[in-house]
């Protein structure tokens, strides 16, 4: 059975924390990608990866960092958390070629206090 | 500017009916669109991919439609159940730098009532 997992399913930290989200995905897939979603807004796109140490920004990146040393590991820093980074945090992972539907992890619903 | 819409009301339908649900997008030109199920507390599931150059796609009791014209696809569940009950995302592809990325819409919850 594919498995994307993430490192925390709740997470509570203060505001001016650092912060990592781990995603970890056991299908070998090149792609992967970090989106939050709010009520009404639906999954946006942060950041994703095509490859190892390769990263580019998605439409929302301000605020936040990623880290892909490994293929399987894809990692969301918040290096200063604020109030309105408050969110779920969803971390996919698709392969390169053949149907590009991606596969989600559960999700980390994290807050700033 | 661009926009993907689905209906934010939640649907309500009677057991045994056809459920369907509407995804509107504009200034876009999609290679392909992607619907997804998604439960309360967990990350979306891939349901059904329809790519530009296909009116239609059907998978068990689901069908997609695809009109690049109106620029809408509709997904249907025929014969629904109370497990069909969730919340139900489009994603359009739009090409960033070289690279597909997916556009979600913020999704439209549907209740199957017994």
């Amino acid at each position: 059975d594919v498995k994307v997992t993430q490192s925390s399913r709740y997470l509570v930290k203060r505001t001016g924390e650092k912060v990592f989200l781990e995603c970890v995905q056991d299908m070998d897939h090149e792609n992967m990608f970090w989106y939050r979603q709010d009520p009404g807004l639906g999954l946006r796109l942060i950041y994703f990866s095509y490859d190892v140490k390769m990263k580019e920004k998605g439409d929302i990146p301000e605020g936040y960092s990623v880290s892909r040393e490994k293929k399987e590991r894809f990692s969301l820093i918040l290096e200063s958390a604020s109030t309105n980074q408050t969110s779920m945090y969803l971390c996919a992972s698709r392969s390169r070629g053949g149907i590009p539907e991606q596969f989600f992890g559960p999700g980390t619903r994290l807050t700033v206090l | 500017s661009q926009k993907i819409e689905q209906n934010s009301e939640a649907l309500n339908i009677q057991e045994g009916k056809t459920a369907t649900l509407t995804c509107n997008y504009t200034n876009y030109s999609p290679a392909y669109l992607q619907w997804y199920r998604q439960d309360p507390g967990r990350g979306p599931v891939f349901l059904l991919l329809i790519r530009e150059n296909e009116k239609e796609k059907r998978k068990e009791r689901l069908k997609v439609t695809f009109d690049t014209t109106l620029k809408q696809s509709l997904f249907h569940i025929t014969a629904s159940q109370p497990a069909d009950s969730a919340t139900y995302l489009c994603a359009l592809a739009a090409s960033s730098g070289g690279y597909n990325k997916l556009i979600f819409g913020a999704g439209t919850r549907l209740a199957v009532h017994p």
